[in-house]
Formats: structure tokens, C-alpha cells, sequence
């Protein structure tokens, strides 16, 4: 069974250009979420979407953005690009109920990795 | 979010046993303990999880305390691959997995 797939998997930009990232999510998987991980902070998380409603939102500025169609597939923007947004973007899938128990498992997948120039 | 604390690095011999410690003294009664690793150039991969009881899948066992205060990954036989960030993960009903800094695991040969 195929896993979660992200592309482009790598991508340069400059500052103030847009970037869109796209990500499939394992078949049957309805919940897909996206982090940003730097070597500065981490992984962070930035939003979670289910059935193409954002279900979590984290602590990033309205520049980055996401959406999900009827196909569980989805994509995340960011605009305005910054040096600070280069960055690896990695997108998890999982096999989700409409309220998440705690339990769920996230796959990932192997990422986007955005230089900004 | 619950904290947690974790060593920052811990070293392993090829084929012995690894237990990487977590604290995370103010779970709440209903999180869930998670562990995820993330390989060098990938991104995380599940690894296990549990509430109260241990818990064994053909990765690793998670040993949790009986406070669940604490838990131990115990990875049975340390090998070269297993060499990666171990994230220690209390995750709460509808919340999201947040990830601390982890336990960097060195494996030599």
C-alpha cells in the first residue's frame, strides 16, 4: 500500500515569492496534518485537517495556509515567503474518526524539504 | 500539553538492549503515550503507543509506569538502523502531536 506522499520534494524560492506544497495521504486516511521542522525549533505543528475542515490550528502567522479536498488530499501555501520559512514541511496521514481518541497514529511522509534565498 | 523530559543523546552498543527514559509527570489520566523516531533525511515513523498497560509490537516494547508519570522504550536488540531521534509524546484526545527535542540514539558497531 502506497504511503504518504509529498511533492515537490525539494524546491528553492526567494523571499516574497509563494510557495504551494502538495501531499496525498494514505488510501482511507481522512486526517492529514502538516509541521514545519527547522533546526532552530524543531517540529511544530501547523494545522490539521479532516473531511476538508481545518480541525487544529498551530501558532504560525496567517501567511501559511492549508486546504483539503473531497479526496483526503491537500496542500498547504505559504506566501510572502521569509528566509526563517526554509524549512523541511512534513505532512502525516491517519486512519481518523470524527473525534480523535487520543490514539490515532500518524504516518508521515518524507517531506518537502524549502530553501528560501 | 503534557511535558516531557528526555535525555538529550544516549549511546548503544550493537545488539544489546536500549531502554530511552521519558518523563511526563503532568500527563493527564486519558493521554496516550506515543514514541515516534525520525532516521537521518525522513521523517517520523511510528514506533508504539499505550495508556496504562505495556505494550509490545515487533518494533519495541513500551514499559509505563504504574503512576504513568514515566515510561521506557526498550528496543530488544539495538541495531545499526535503529541509530535515529527517539520522540517521547503524551497526546491528548483531539489534540495535536507535539514534539519536543527527543533522544538522539547513537548505535555502534
Amino acid at each position: 500500500k502506497a504511503g504518504v506522499t509529498q511533492t515537490p520534494r525539494y524546491l528553492i524560492k526567494t523571499r516574497g515569492q509563494q510557495v504551494t506544497l502538495s501531499c496525498s495521504p494514505i488510501s482511507g486516511h481522512r486526517s492529514v496534518s502538516w509541521y514545519q521542522q527547522t533546526p532552530g525549533q524543531g517540529l511544530q505543528f501547523l494545522f490539521e485537517y479532516f473531511s476538508e475542515t481545518q480541525r487544529n490550528k498551530g501558532n504560525f502567522p496567517g501567511r501559511f495556509s492549508g486546504r483539503q479536498f473531497s479526496n483526503s488530499r491537500s496542500e498547504m501555501n505559504v506566501s510572502t515567503l521569509e528566509l526563517g520559512d526554509s524549512a523541511l514541511y512534513l505532512c502525516a496521514s491517519s486512519l481518523d474518526q470524527v473525534v480523535d481518541s487520543g490514539a490515532n497514529v500518524l504516518t508521515f511522509g518524507a517531506g518537502s524539504r524549502l530553501t528560501v534565498l | 500539553d503534557a511535558k516531557t523530559t528526555q535525555p538529550n543523546s544516549m549511546e548503544s552498543n550493537e545488539e544489546e538492549p536500549v531502554h530511552l527514559p521519558c518523563n511526563h509527570s503532568t500527563i493527564s489520566g486519558t493521554d496516550y503515550i506515543h514514541w515516534y523516531r525520525q532516521l537521518p533525511s525522513q521523517g517520523p515513523e511510528y514506533v508504539i503507543h499505550g495508556l496504562t498497560s505495556n505494550v509490545n509490537n515487533r518494533m519495541a516494547s513500551l514499559a509505563i509506569a504504574e503512576d504513568r508519570k514515566s515510561s521506557t522504550l526498550i528496543l530488544h536488540r539495538a541495531t545499526l538502523r535503529d541509530a535515529a531521534v527517539y520522540y517521547c509524546i503524551p497526546k491528548s484526545s483531539g489534540d495535536k502531536l507535539t514534539f519536543g527535542t527527543g533522544t538522539r540514539l547513537a548505535v555502534r558497531p
